[in-house]
């Protein structure tokens, strides 16, 4: 158990609809990060936050957004969806002393009917 | 910016052989590297890491890592493998020091047959 939790475990939903995905980090840790893994596309990073403020942005798409709130729980929203969205979309989460060591939820998985 | 290629997306291996995951980088900065495991329907989890120092890292499960400056690689080895190590390997890279996003790479596939 690395400490990060995530909701929903699966989700299934229709193309055009909008979800939320939910990521509570380490307790401590400032730091989260989104992922997004799919089979022909790998693990691909989107986005990371910093005690409530975005650090660093990565390969995610305008329809997608997050924040990270002041209990450093973070939001992943995803719109107008897209069949090509299904995926496992990870959080991570780190923090001082860490080592720069990333710690993984479980995931949350994805399907767009 | 940094970028990692991970040269085999599937490695096949019997069962008490050897391995050895290759992971290249690129990066114009000094870099921390790292190995990530995901076993079937779980997330990733840290194997190993070099930040500075000796350049060969070990993890407590028997898997090794050397860094190599000169040929930029980072590659994953160890010795006598386990079904158990049937797995998604992870390598990535991000930049030394503040606030760094980690680049991963495509994952390499090892599948251990008995």
């Amino acid at each position: 158990d690395s400490g990060v939790t995530q909701t929903p475990k699966h989700l299934i939903t229709a193309t055009g609809q909008r979800v939320t995905l939910r990521c509570s980090p380490r307790s401590g840790d400032l730091s989260v990060y989104w992922y997004q893994q799919s089979l022909d596309q790998g693990l691909q990073f989107l986005i990371q936050y910093y005690n409530g403020e975005e650090r660093a942005k990565g390969n995610i798409l305008e329809r997608f957004s997050a924040q990270q709130f002041p209990d450093l729980h973070s939001e992943l929203n995803l719109s107008s969806l897209e069949l090509g969205d299904s995926a496992l979309y990870f959080c991570a989460s780190s923090g001082a002393g860490s080592g720069y060591e990333q710690y993984f939820g479980p995931g949350t998985r994805l399907t767009v009917t | 910016a940094q970028s990692v290629t991970q040269l085999d997306s599937q490695v096949p291996v019997f069962e008490e052989a050897p391995v050895e995951l290759r992971c290249n980088y690129s990066s114009s900065v000094s870099v921390y590297l790292f190995w990530y495991v995901q076993y079937p329907n779980q997330g990733l989890q840290l194997l190993l890491k070099y930040l500075s120092g000796s350049t060969l890292v070990e993890s407590i499960n028997g898997f090794e890592a050397e860094f190599n400056k000169s040929q930029t690689s980072f590659h994953l080895r160890k010795p006598s493998v386990h079904i158990s190590d049937t797995a998604e390997y992870f390598c990535a890279v991000r930049a030394s020091g503040g606030y760094q996003k980690v680049t991963f790479g495509i994952g390499t596939k090892l599948q251990v047959i008995p």
